[in-house]
């Protein structure tokens, strides 16, 4: 079965600084996708990033990026230039792609601090 | 326009009840999802649906019955509810299934259903 570990319950960052989530998981599949959500005390969950595993090149969006290590099953989210907005709860996704079924690491709580 | 709706947003409801979840998409996707968002935060899914046929039923109890009318929408019933019921539920959709590659799913903005 495929289980996701955020080991980080919590973390803080300064504005404007850069912060790193961790995210491992564990699978036997080759084919699959991997996620990171965004969910804000609105509750909403948003999409923050994706990646899949046949691509070798780590995906960037703006101020968001992800180092995506396939051998170590190891993808952590880096948030550069953290923001006030950027404060919320942020879920690492594993999603094979033969089931389309996500599963969700604990969830990690990232305060961003003026 | 919103991509993924539900109704309601907030559910207050004593045990036993009987009550209904409303989901609905305008993404053109194929398949939607049932995910519980427990007091811990931590999700998981409960269904999926892909052009309206079960295609994921994890360990759910049997009070709880999915229902897709039409690929645009997918609706949750649950019987006899029970304390351990309260929770956030999130209702997604995906191109899962549809050949784009494109496998992200959107979710709705959930539901917190409270039982006393």
């Amino acid at each position: 079965a495929q289980t996701v570990t955020q080991s980080q319950p919590e973390m803080s960052v300064q504005e404007a600084e850069t912060v790193t989530l961790s995210c491992t998981y564990d699978t036997s599949e080759n084919n699959y996708y991997l996620f990171w959500y965004k969910q804000p005390p609105s509750r909403q969950m948003i999409l923050v990033i994706r990646q899949e595993a046949y691509k070798q090149q780590n995906a960037t969006e703006n101020r968001f990026s992800v180092n995506f290590q396939k051998a170590a099953k190891s993808f952590s989210l880096k948030i550069s230039d953290s923001q006030l907005g950027d404060t919320a709860m942020y879920f690492c996704a594993f999603m094979n792609s033969n089931t389309g079924k996500l599963i969700f690491g604990q969830g990690t709580t990232l305060q961003v601090k003026p | 326009d919103t991509a993924v709706s539900q109704t309601p947003k907030y559910l207050v409801t004593q045990m036993g009840n009987d009550k209904s979840i409303k989901c609905e998409q305008n993404l053109g996707h194929d398949t939607m999802y049932w995910y519980k968002q427990d007091s811990k935060k931590f999700l998981k899914i409960m269904f999926s649906y892909n052009n309206k046929e079960l295609i994921i039923n994890e360990t759910v109890p049997n009070r709880f019955s999915p229902k897709s009318p039409d690929k645009a929408h997918l609706n949750l019933h649950i019987n006899s509810l029970e304390l351990g019921d309260s929770a956030v539920y999130f209702c997604a959709s995906s191109r899962w299934g549809q050949g784009t590659g494109s496998y992200e799913q959107y979710f709705g903005p959930g539901t917190r259903l409270t039982v006393t």
